[in-house]
Formats: C-alpha cells, sequence, structure tokens
C-alpha cells in the first residue's frame, strides 16, 4: 500500500538553529501535502501545506519544499524556539481525484529543542 | 483557536464494556473525522462524515461505529471494548471548501 515516513524519528537542534525534519512518500500521484504539530497530551495542529504544482511554500517561521522527482518534502523551522519541541507529521493524499479529505500520515518525528 | 472538544479524556473500562467517545465542533464545520493513534505514531482513519446523515469507513478496519445525526456532533462507539482497542482517539473537522483539518485533544482509552 502506499505509505508516507520520515527519515529519522528523532532530531535534537540547539535553540536558535534551523531545523529540517524530512519526508518521503511513496505514491508518485499524490497532489496534496500537509504538515501537523503535535504537542504533548494534544491533538495535531496544522503548520504548513502545499500542493504539488508547487515546489515551495512559505509560512511563518516555516518552509516546506517539495520534490516530486524523487517523492520527498521537507519542512525547515528557522529560528528554532523551546516552543517548537513536538513531535511533527507529514501526510499525503491518496493520489488524483482522491477527496483531499483522506490523507496518509507519516509516524512522525520527534524534535526535542536544546536550550 | 480550535472549537473541538473530546471527551473524555481519558477513559479506563473493562473487556466487554459499550463505550461511546464523544465529539463535537462549534465551527459549523461539514467535515468530521475519527483517527486512531497509538503512541509517537502516525493517525489511521477510521470514520469519516461530509454532513449530516454521511458516514464512511476509512482505511484501518475497525469495529467502531459513528452517526452525525447533528452537524456538530460525531459520537464513536464501541459495542464491546477489547484490550485491543487501547489507544488515542483524535477527531477532527474541517469546512467543506478547505482542507486543513482541526484536531481535538484527543481521548486515551484503555481496555482491561
Amino acid at each position: 500500500g502506499e505509505s508516507v515516513g520520515l527519515h529519522l524519528p528523532t532530531l535534537s537542534v540547539q535553540e536558535g538553529d534551523n531545523s529540517i525534519i524530512n519526508c518521503a512518500y511513496s505514491n508518485s500521484a499524490s497532489d496534496y501535502f500537509i504538515w501537523y504539530k503535535q504537542e504533548s497530551g494534544k491533538g495535531p495542529q496544522f503548520i504548513i501545506d502545499i500542493r504539488s504544482n508547487m515546489d515551495k511554500r512559505q509560512g511563518q517561521r516555516v518552509t516546506v519544499l517539495l520534490n516530486k522527482t524523487v517523492k520527498h518534502l521537507s519542512l525547515q523551522i528557522a529560528a528554532t524556539q523551546p516552543g517548537d519541541s513536538a513531535v511533527y507529521f507529514c501526510a499525503a493524499t491518496e493520489g488524483p481525484g482522491t477527496s483531499y479529505d483522506k490523507v496518509i500520515f507519516g509516524p512522525g518525528t520527534s524534535l526535542s529543542v536544546i536550550p | 483557536e480550535a472549537d473541538i472538544y473530546q471527551t473524555p479524556r481519558y477513559l479506563v473500562i473493562g473487556t466487554g464494556k459499550k463505550i461511546t467517545l464523544e465529539c463535537s465542533q462549534t465551527m459549523g464545520h461539514d467535515k468530521m473525522y475519527w483517527y486512531q493513534q497509538d503512541p509517537g505514531m502516525e493517525l489511521h482513519l477510521i470514520h469519516y462524515s461530509y454532513g449530516v446523515n454521511s458516514t464512511e469507513k476509512g482505511d484501518l478496519s475497525s469495529e467502531s461505529t459513528v452517526s452525525r445525526i447533528r452537524t456538530e456532533h460525531f459520537p464513536l462507539t464501541l459495542e464491546s471494548a477489547r484490550p485491543s482497542h487501547t489507544s488515542q482517539y483524535l477527531c477532527a473537522s474541517s469546512a467543506l471548501t478547505f482542507n486543513e483539518q482541526f484536531f481535538g485533544p484527543g481521548t486515551r482509552l484503555t481496555v482491561l
């Protein structure tokens, strides 16, 4: 079946440095991608999304890069802060023509920010 | 701040009990979802709804059922709980024309 995965289950970053969280997906027909942040004891929170007709999208302190050739996307967090410590999930739609509702979530990367 | 609520937040019950996990949202969203998540693991979609009287099964086989009688309410019921149902259950909602899903805080279920 289709899968979405992250390259590293855990990531430790010094406060103030930039963080990069990577994700690979298997379905070349996936056309919509989302990053979520989940803090301990809470539900996931939407961070940023990107469609397959784009290769980069920027938000506040976050940037998502999409490389459809190698089926890879990344989340970059600038000037990482202690409040960024959380588990980050990437998610992808199952493919074109599929409702954006049904997305496949990856297993998550736990980001720890070292003060 | 998303207005989506789940009760109870924590539940410990014995095998064979019937339980209902509640989910309500005050945003007027048409679409609602239930996910199952083991600690630190990915989310698996178990049920979703496009609106009142609409319910669909997700990708993960589940022995639970859902109903959508009112737009704001999307309860999930387990007729006979088993230890294999021990997990976190997350409810989410989204507007018809937007893809962003808003998640509730989750219900952590333990079946003994």
